[in-house]
């Protein structure tokens, strides 16, 4: 069946370097995609999102990609913070409704 | 904090238990989700509400009932639940049931069933 999924289970990145989590969707007609980050004993937190009209959107330190010929998005965290170490999920969002797909997760550790 | 408050955070009942989980939102939405978080697999969608009316039931067993008296809060109704439903139940808000809509999440209510 469909679904969203991460690449990686889990990313180890030294404090201070460039952190990049990837996911890769199946359902083409998806427009909206959402990156969470998800602390210990916390809900997902809303960090930035991106249509499917866009191929990238910058927040604050952290830049999606989207590159819907091969299905992919990506999150860049620039200068890897320990407060950074938290569960990324990506959503993708189906235009029928709003039912979101979200992936399992990618579990990032920032070493200080 | 995004606005999404539940309660309680933490919650061990035994099968035989009757318990709510509430949910509510001041971001002044009208469309609120029950999700269900397990270990290592991906949020699973349980009931949808837009306007007080629910638009979606996920396949979700009658031991969990849900209710939502007004846009701004939601409760969910556990009774006689098994092991296996123990779990992270999360809400989430958004302005309405739209594709291209946010979503926001509480900090959700950890659920041990023995």
């Amino acid at each position: 069946g469909e679904s969203v999924g991460l690449h990686l289970p889990t990313l180890s990145v030294q404090e201070g370097d460039n952190s990049i989590i990837n996911c890769a969707y199946s359902n083409s007609a998806s427009d909206y995609f959402i990156w969470y980050k998800q602390e210990s004993g916390k809900g997902p937190q809303f960090i930035i999102d991106i249509r499917s009209n866009m191929d990238k959107r910058q927040g604050q330190r952290v830049t999606v990609l989207l590159n819907k010929t091969v299905k992919h998005l990506s999150l860049q965290i620039a200068a890897t913070q320990p407060g950074d170490s938290a569960v990324y999920f990506c959503a993708e969002n189906r235009p029928t409704g709003n039912q979101f797909y979200f992936g399992t997760g990618t579990s990032l550790t920032v070493i200080p | 904090e995004t606005g999404v408050t539940q309660t309680p955070r933490h919650l061990v009942m035994g099968m035989t238990n009757k318990k709510s989980l509430k949910c509510e939102q001041h971001l002044g939405h009208n469309a609120m989700y029950w999700y269900k978080q397990s270990a290592k697999k991906p949020l699973e969608l349980m009931f949808v509400y837009n306007f007080k009316e629910q638009t979606e039931n996920n396949s979700v067993p009658s031991r969990f009932s849900p209710e939502c008296p007004n846009s701004s809060h939601l409760f969910l109704h556990l009774h006689t639940l098994q092991p296996e439903d123990s779990a992270l139940y999360l809400c989430a808000s958004s302005q309405e049931v739209k594709a291209g809509e946010t979503q926001y999440f509480g900090p959700g209510t950890r659920l041990l069933v023995l």
